[in-house]
């Protein structure tokens, strides 16, 4: 069981739209559409962004989607503000009753 | 609202046991087909799913840590508790307490709680 693959960092300015992307394999991400995606403010427990691939809990603002392709998945953040600076991290079940997360990404918003 | 407390010591030292518990309030804890997890963050670094408890006693854990793991749960009290066995240094960093719904999708986390292996 090994991680999932993220970028360590994406950046961009307000306004505009940033896709962070989180690779697995045919075990995890390519097989099962349980794929979350968690925000993290530093000192703070992660917050649910997205789960099972496209669905936001409520709450949760529409500028943030979620996509899936083969072995990857995408968090897409659009109209991005500079409250979205934070850490990302993506997560997939894995099968046979185990989870597996992502390295993480920090998002800049320049 | 649910809501997750973890406790526990903040410091064990080398070759001992590290021993957390997480406190479940606001929601159905024994009903609702939850799973209980333990996840753990490095600093600087990502997470790390250790493993997750069902309030019937049924675990699963990350086969890197399984050796090493042991969850529990006491459904009387609504907690559900973490022993990691022969700590190294490795093993500090901030232990978090989670709900899931199965599937891997974690909607409601403890705050955290830092656990340094030092002598």
């Amino acid at each position: 069981q090994s991680a999932l693959t993220q970028p360590a960092s994406v950046s961009g300015s307000p306004g505009q739209s940033i896709t962070i992307s989180c690779t697995g394999t045919s075990s995890d991400v390519g097989t099962y559409n349980y794929v979350s995606w968690y925000q993290q403010h530093p000192g703070k427990a992660p917050n649910l962004m997205i789960y099972d691939v496209t669905k936001r809990p409520s709450g949760v603002s529409n500028r943030f989607s979620g996509s899936k392709s083969g072995n990857t998945a995408s968090l897409t953040i659009s109209g991005l503000q500079a409250e979205d600076e934070a850490d990302y991290h993506c997560c997939s079940y894995a099968g046979s009753n185990t989870v597996v997360f992502g390295g993480g990404t920090k998002l800049t918003v320049l | 609202q649910v809501q997750l407390q973890e406790s526990g010591p903040g410091l064990v030292k080398p070759s001992q046991t590290l021993s957390l518990t997480c406190t479940v309030s606001g929601g159905s804890f024994s009903s609702g087909g939850y799973y209980w997890t333990w996840i753990r963050q490095p600093a600087g670094e990502g997470l790390e799913w250790i493993g997750r408890i069902y309030a019937s006693g049924s675990t699963n854990y990350n086969p890197s840590l399984k050796s090493r793991s042991t969850m529990s749960v006491d459904t009387s009290k609504n907690q559900f508790s973490l022993n990691l066995s022969s700590v190294t240094a490795a093993d500090t960093a901030v232990y978090y307490c989670a709900r899931d719904s199965g599937s891997g999708t974690h909607s409601y986390w403890g705050q955290g709680t830092l656990v340094t292996v030092s002598s």
